[in-house]
């Protein structure tokens, strides 16, 4: 069965600290995986894929297979990425999203 | 820029009253989705459809039903609203292809009183 987890909740960090998102799946398939981000009173939208393997406001993610996870990462990060981010794998069914449970990020100045 | 309109980004009903969530995609996708978004469970797939009058039940389809007569507009009904049913509902449209990113609209807020 599919199943992504984020282990934590909330996350908090000062601005120019590094930032990690962690994102564990269950998949028996070959994965495709994506961060989505909602910041405050906009609707949700795509970060990142895994498959595009780019950089977007200066977060990447890498698919590591072994460890069944695709963290999310910045090396600095600012006041303007506080958001909720969820991680969301995509499973053999018709385009749909397995979405985990959030994880709220707050950058403090 | 796919657009994805929610008829209604607040509304109020009461308990018992049969309500209709409307959502537009204007991109041509097939595959359109509605979500329910609750803090601390994240987004949970209520129904999806792959193509007109298709329809696929997600994780929580109970209380809800869905229409999908025209390949741009999909519908969710709360056939008999209750209070458990206040929530953020959130649409979202995907084109049939493989791999592709869902497309989210504004959400609407439900209060069911």
């Amino acid at each position: 069965a599919q199943r992504v987890t984020q282990p934590e909740k909330l996350l908090s960090v000062f601005k120019g600290a590094p930032v990690e998102l962690k994102c564990n799946y269950s998949y028996s398939g070959s994965p495709e995986l994506f961060w989505y981000v909602q910041y405050s009173r906009q609707r949700l939208q795509l970060l990142l894929r895994h498959i595009s393997r780019e950089s977007i406001k200066g977060f990447t993610a890498d698919l590591n297979k072994g460890e069944t996870s695709f963290h999310l990462k910045k090396p600095f990060a600012q006041e303007e990425d506080s958001a909720m981010y969820y991680c969301a794998l995509m499973g053999s069914t018709l385009g749909r999203l397995y979405f985990g449970r959030g994880t709220q990020l707050t950058v403090w100045p | 820029d796919v657009k994805v309109t929610q008829s209604s980004r607040y509304l109020v009903k009461r308990t018992g009253e049969k309500v209709f969530l409307e959502c537009v995609q204007d991109m041509d996708h097939e595959n359109m989705f509605w979500y329910r978004q609750d803090p601390g469970l994240g987004l949970r797939l209520i129904y999806f459809s792959y193509d007109v009058k298709m329809k696929e039940k997600g994780d929580i389809p109970e209380g809800y039903s869905v229409s999908r007569e025209k390949k741009e507009r999909f519908s969710l009904i709360l056939e008999s609203a209750s209070t458990n049913q206040t929530s953020m509902y959130l649409c979202a449209s995907s084109p049939r292809q493989g791999g592709q990113p869902q497309h989210f609209g504004d959400g609407t807020r439900l209060s069911i009183l």
